[in-house]
């Protein structure tokens, strides 16, 4: 089965310290999601991404973050300027789709990000 | 009300036990339904979409129930490797929504020996 791809798999950042997260979705998907999951707690949509802009995003993702396709195979997420409550699981996901209810997210395997 | 809420758990069965989750979903505009599994410190796995008829993938049996905003899964047969947290899904409700996964909090699921 095709994968999306993340790195790293670990990032360790200082507060305050920008930090990019890298994903490498699967090749023929147009449509592009992050995620989060603290410890302990449940995963939770950040921002859905198509045709070079941001389709949706939620409460969370505030002006320190943001999204970018800087080529054609890369997906980053920016922290600008870390805080201890950004440590978390970041999850990167693809859809070859979003019009069809059914439609498959395919996850990447996540970056653990620790801000100390 | 939780947007989605699912039964605390944790849940310990000996193998070859049945075993059943609930779920509830507080927007009635919601269009698909999920379970995923969850292994420890991994990425969420698909584990089935959920149909209005209730649909059954071999020991798996997920029910919907849209009037009373109501989703379970069944479980037969379990396995140690069932072993996981189990998640309800819900997807958003139409249009370029359908991309945005709320998810619940998950139960816990112990299979042992």
């Amino acid at each position: 089965e095709p994968e999306v791809t993340q790195t790293p798999s670990h990032q360790v950042t200082q507060m305050g310290q920008e930090v990019i997260l890298r994903c490498v979705p699967i090749s023929n998907h147009l449509y592009f999601y992050w995620y989060r999951q603290i410890l302990g707690q449940k995963v939770e949509f950040l921002v859905s991404f198509y045709n070079n802009e941001i389709s949706e995003k939620s409460e969370i993702f505030d002006d320190q973050f943001s999204v970018e396709r800087p080529d054609g195979s890369n997906f980053t997420l920016k922290i600008r300027s870390t805080k201890l409550e950004d440590s978390a699981m970041y999850f990167c996901a693809s859809s070859e789709r979003r019009d069809r209810p059914n439609e498959k997210l395919f996850f990447g395997s996540g970056t653990q990000l620790s801000v100390l | 009300r939780k947007e989605v809420e699912q039964d605390p758990g944790p849940f310990n069965v000996p193998e070859g036990a049945t075993v059943a989750f609930n779920c509830t979903y507080s927007n009635s505009a919601s269009q698909s339904f999920f379970w995923y599994r969850q292994d420890c410190r991994k990425e969420p796995k698909l584990l089935m979409s959920v149909y209005s008829s209730g649909n059954e993938d071999g020991r798996f049996t997920a029910q919907l129930n849209r009037a009373s905003q109501y989703i379970s899964l069944l479980i037969r047969d379990s396995k140690l490797s069932d072993s996981a947290t189990y998640l309800c899904v819900v997807n958003g409700a139409g249009g370029t929504s359908y991309g945005k996964l709320t998810f619940g909090q998950g139960t816990i699921l112990t299979v042992h020996p």
